[in-house]
């Protein structure tokens, strides 16, 4: 049982480029959520998604995108990288009313 | 519109000793409350919940949290801290009705528990 899975674990972008975060569950949740964690800022929502199909802003939304074609699978992408991009990006999954379970985050720089 | 507030960057407390994270939270309808501790360069880990019932909640590790529905907190404890407790925790909400389904942390308190 693999959880919460995200690739890739680390990246090194530069300035205005894009790239796209994958993150996969096989508990077949319907929430699905991205995090982004800076020091001394805990864990910000950037998106979520309440099932297959709708997502929705979370607190800071701006500079990404995010989709949920399949239910076990939320991508988080960034069309144009910027160096406050830069983070530990973690996304969760959980049951209605449950506790959420993370994956191990990707560390992006940009550069 | 929904908040998660810590109190306090940091707590130190002596290996035996009590240990409190405070923790108040603000939203609308019921509230769904969790704490998580989270070990260096490692993704977060689920302590506790309350959904419903009883106010003092326990959990992993003995950890334990009530819920005080008149001053909206809902404040972590372990009666007899250990320094493998040291680490940072999360509190974590989301509630019932406009806002369901947005979980949302606190900032974070970071524990140090010396010998």
């Amino acid at each position: 049982n693999a959880g919460v899975t995200q690739t890739p674990k680390f990246r090194v972008l530069k300035t205005g480029q894009s790239m796209t975060l994958l993150c996969a569950q096989d508990m077949n949740h319907e929430y699905m959520y991205w995090y982004r964690q800076d020091p001394g800022m805990g864990l910000r929502l950037i998106h979520y998604s309440v099932g297959e199909g709708t997502t929705a802003k979370g607190e800071v939304p701006d500079g990404y995108n995010v989709s949920r074609l399949k239910k076990q699978n939320f991508l988080l992408g960034l069309e144009s990288a910027a160096p406050s991009q830069t983070s530990v990006y973690f996304c969760a999954s959980s049951r209605q009313g449950a506790e959420a379970f993370f994956g191990q985050g990707t560390r992006l720089t940009v550069v | 519109a929904q908040s998660v507030a810590q109190p306090e960057d940091q707590v130190n407390v002596a290996e035996g000793n009590p240990l409190t994270v405070k923790c108040t939270y603000s939203v609308s309808g019921n509230p769904y409350l969790f704490w998580y501790v989270q070990y260096p360069n490692r993704g977060l880990q689920f302590l506790l919940k309350y959904i419903t019932g009883d106010n003092l909640v326990k959990g992993s590790y003995g950890f334990e949290a009530e819920f005080n529905k008149s001053q909206t907190s809902f404040h972590l404890k372990k009666p007899s801290a250990l320094v493998s407790d040291s680490a940072l925790y999360f509190c974590a909400v989301t509630g019932t009705t406009d806002s369901w389904g947005k979980l949302q942390f606190g900032a974070g308190t970071q524990v140090v528990v010396t010998p």
